[in-house]
């Protein structure tokens, strides 16, 4: 059952751009959403959270958004560096903390 | 502070065998929940152990079992390996209730011949 989808498998973007990354969910019960980022042999980190009571979170470079109605939030990263070149999961939890990841999105920060 | 380790890190088995993975928790840390994650896919929800006691359960079938000990470290047990059990095992830990997101074990690659 893929509650949470990232339809794009991989995004690039020009070192200074805007990177916008998608993520679409289903189930209604969640109320809790998470971006991670993973680099290779390493498990995901987390990166920024929001919750269904908000429509943004910003942390530094870093803003979430959350359209409730069309269940849906987005990852935008601005300015992009190189080194946020991995791989990002969007999660999302209901009351009971288990997570629901999308299968991710490869982010490329082109020099 | 510690984080989540998770041994061994890789691991060769034979088809219809069986093995245990094993994960620490973080420090402070009571919830425990394992990932699979296959092949340019996302983590898949195995299920999640709180306070010793299985605490949700995503689609997998029984011969995925676990334990949560005393002091929240936890294993994860696969019985009647089969080719398509080859994949990235996660561990991740946080508290209950609070939502600052789970903290990850590096993994242990699974790889059944």
């Amino acid at each position: 059952d893929q509650q949470v989808k990232q339809n794009s498998p991989s995004l690039s973007v020009q070192e200074g751009r805007i990177s916008i990354l998608n993520c679409d969910y289903t189930n209604s019960m969640f109320d809790y959403f998470l971006w991670y980022k993973k680099y290779p042999a390493e498990g995901p980190t987390f990166l920024i959270s929001i919750s269904s009571i908000k429509d943004k979170n910003e942390d530094g470079r870093f803003t979430v958004f959350l359209n409730k109605s069309a269940k849906h939030l987005s990852l935008h990263i601005v300015p992009s560096q190189p080194g946020d070149s991995a791989v990002y999961f969007c999660a999302a939890s209901g009351d009971n903390n288990d997570m629901r990841f999308g299968a991710g999105t490869r982010l490329t920060v082109k020099p | 502070e510690t984080g989540v380790t998770q041994s061994p890190t890789h691991l060769i088995k034979t088809r219809g065998q069986q093995v245990t993975l094993r994960c620490s928790s973080q420090s402070g840390h009571n919830t425990v929940s394992w990932y699979q994650q296959a092949l340019g896919q996302g983590p898949q929800f195995i299920f999640q152990y709180y306070r010793e006691e299985e605490n949700g359960r995503g689609n997998f079938p029984p011969r995925f079992s676990g334990l949560q000990f005393p002091n929240y470290s936890s294993e994860l047990n696969v019985n009647a390996l089969e080719l398509d059990d080859s994949a990235l095992y996660l561990c991740a830990s946080t508290t209950r209730g609070r939502h600052y997101g789970y903290t990850f074990g590096s993994g242990t690659r699974l790889t059944v011949v």
